[in-house]
């Protein structure tokens, strides 16, 4: 079946601007994930949804960054005034169950974001 | 608080001959642990994890790792590595009592030469 997709795989924009990143589950999995990995670097986790609530943020580096999943599907990662720091690769990955000690997470293939 | 170290950036490794990739974890209640690898502008693609049982688990593409409780490592190996395993390999660790989040290390490098 159809795996974690992810759009735009590219973003170049330019400091201060706003971005919207798309992630595309697995069809029926409930949790969603998004991770940011530096250039060099594992990723590093940043919010995880269970259904259409944030279960767990603790990861957003600071309030410029927010994400929703309003359909407890498709979720948008939002950057507001971005910085050049903020480049990286943002990958978002889905899993089936939550909380399962089986519980395993599949990731999409990431958005390149470059902020100029 | 959770970590995971690979002390190594990269290994080398001939064709046909066995490789290992090294990881250690750090976590307060019991570990979950996974493997994961990454080809080039790729995502991650999940290899293996252990979480309970035996503590040789048994992969994707012939690779499996091996749990130690006691040194706190859990290791990917595979017996004859091929060139087309050739990517960056990430080990990461999820406390199964603390949350749903991975921790990632740093990634290893791994170089199959023919």
């Amino acid at each position: 079946g159809a795996g974690v997709s992810q759009t735009p795989s590219n973003k170049v924009t330019e400091k201060g601007k706003y971005v919207e990143l798309r992630c595309d589950p697995i069809s029926g999995h409930t949790a969603l994930y998004w991770y940011r990995q530096s250039l060099g670097q594992g990723p590093e986790f940043l919010i995880y949804f269970q259904g259409t609530g944030a279960a767990d943020d603790s990861g957003l580096p600071n309030d410029r960054f927010f994400a929703v999943r309003p359909e407890g599907s498709v979720s948008t990662l939002k950057i507001q005034r971005t910085e050049r720091g903020d480049s990286a690769v943002y990958l978002c990955a889905s899993s089936p169950l939550a909380g399962s000690r089986t519980d395993t997470q599949y990731f999409g293939p990431g958005t390149r974001l470059t902020v100029l | 608080a959770q970590s995971v170290a690979q002390p190594e950036d990269q290994v080398n490794v001939a064709e046909g001959n066995p490789l290992t990739v090294k990881c250690t974890y750090s976590v307060s209640g019991n570990p979950y642990l996974f493997w994961y690898v990454q080809y080039p502008n790729r995502g991650l693609q999940f290899l293996l994890k252990y979480i309970t049982g035996d503590n040789l688990v048994k992969g994707s593409y012939g690779f499996e790792a091996e749990f130690n409780k006691s040194q706190t490592s859990f290791h990917l190996k595979k017996p004859s590595a091929l060139v087309s395993d050739s990517a960056l390999y990430f080990c990461a660790v999820r406390d199964a009592g603390a949350g749903n989040m991975l921790t990632f290390g740093g990634g290893t490098r791994l170089m199959v030469k023919p």
